[in-house]
């Protein structure tokens, strides 16, 4: 089946620095990935779309320039976690999709900001 | 604007015993319906999918989700609970956009009595 890989699987950081979280999709080319955020006892919050090759399209409140994506080739996409605070501690979840079929979830990255 | 609702946030069910998480549904058309599967700390698995066709659809680990366009439901059962099965359950609906975004119910929490 599709797995999707993601990396690290959880990271410490002191405040006001930078973190990438990878997103790679193992055994299929993803045309589209997605970001999902996760607060303890909620669901998945969306917070942005990247197609392969191009810029990647953010939700309603989400900072482009803080939370950095690149989906610069079919099998991986990075998510930069800039100036980190502790706010921006949270569970972040990749999924990719090839083509129409469905989405497939990476295991998540736990992110803690100190 | 486009919402999944799962009315009940948290379920107890005794093993054994039968299952049914309820999902609701608001869509201007017939959406992607899915039924994710969250254990703690973990990504998302996929249970089930619904597209088109058969609206009683089978996925694994012995659940099954029927489609009722009349309702807009999406309601996913089991007909025997195993202990293994407490975790937290996402129904989720797929927009037909040219980026296909899934949009996420609030969840709900299965626990299950030995």
């Amino acid at each position: 089946g599709a797995v999707v890989s993601q990396h690290p699987s959880w990271v410490i950081c002191k405040s006001g620095t930078s973190v990438k979280i990878e997103c790679r999709s193992l055994d299929f080319q993803a045309t589209t990935m997605f970001w999902y955020r996760q607060f303890p006892k909620q669901s998945l919050m969306l917070m942005a779309t990247s197609n392969e090759g191009s810029k990647a399209t953010y939700e309603q409140g989400v900072e482009k320039d803080k939370f950095l994506i690149n989906h610069a080739s079919l099998t991986l996409s990075t998510l930069t976690v800039t100036s980190a605070h502790p706010e921006d501690s949270s569970f972040y979840i990749c999924s990719a999709r090839e083509a129409q079929e469905t989405q497939y979830f990476g295991p998540g990255t736990r992110l803690l900001v100190l | 604007a486009q919402s999944v609702t799962q009315p009940d946030i948290h379920i107890t069910v005794s093993e054994g015993a039968s299952l049914e998480l309820r999902c609701n549904y608001s869509y201007g058309a017939t959406p992607y319906l899915f039924w994710y599967v969250q254990s703690p700390g973990q990504g998302l698995q996929l249970l089930l999918k619904y597209f088109s066709g058969d609206t009683l659809v089978q996925g694994i680990k012995g659940f099954e989700a029927e489609f009722k366009r009349s309702q807009s439901s999406f309601n996913l059962r089991k007909p025997s609970v195993h202990w293994s099965d407490a975790a937290e359950y996402f129904c989720a609906v797929g927009l037909k956009t040219s980026y296909d975004k899934v949009i996420f119910g609030p969840g709900t929490s299965l626990s299950v009595i030995p």
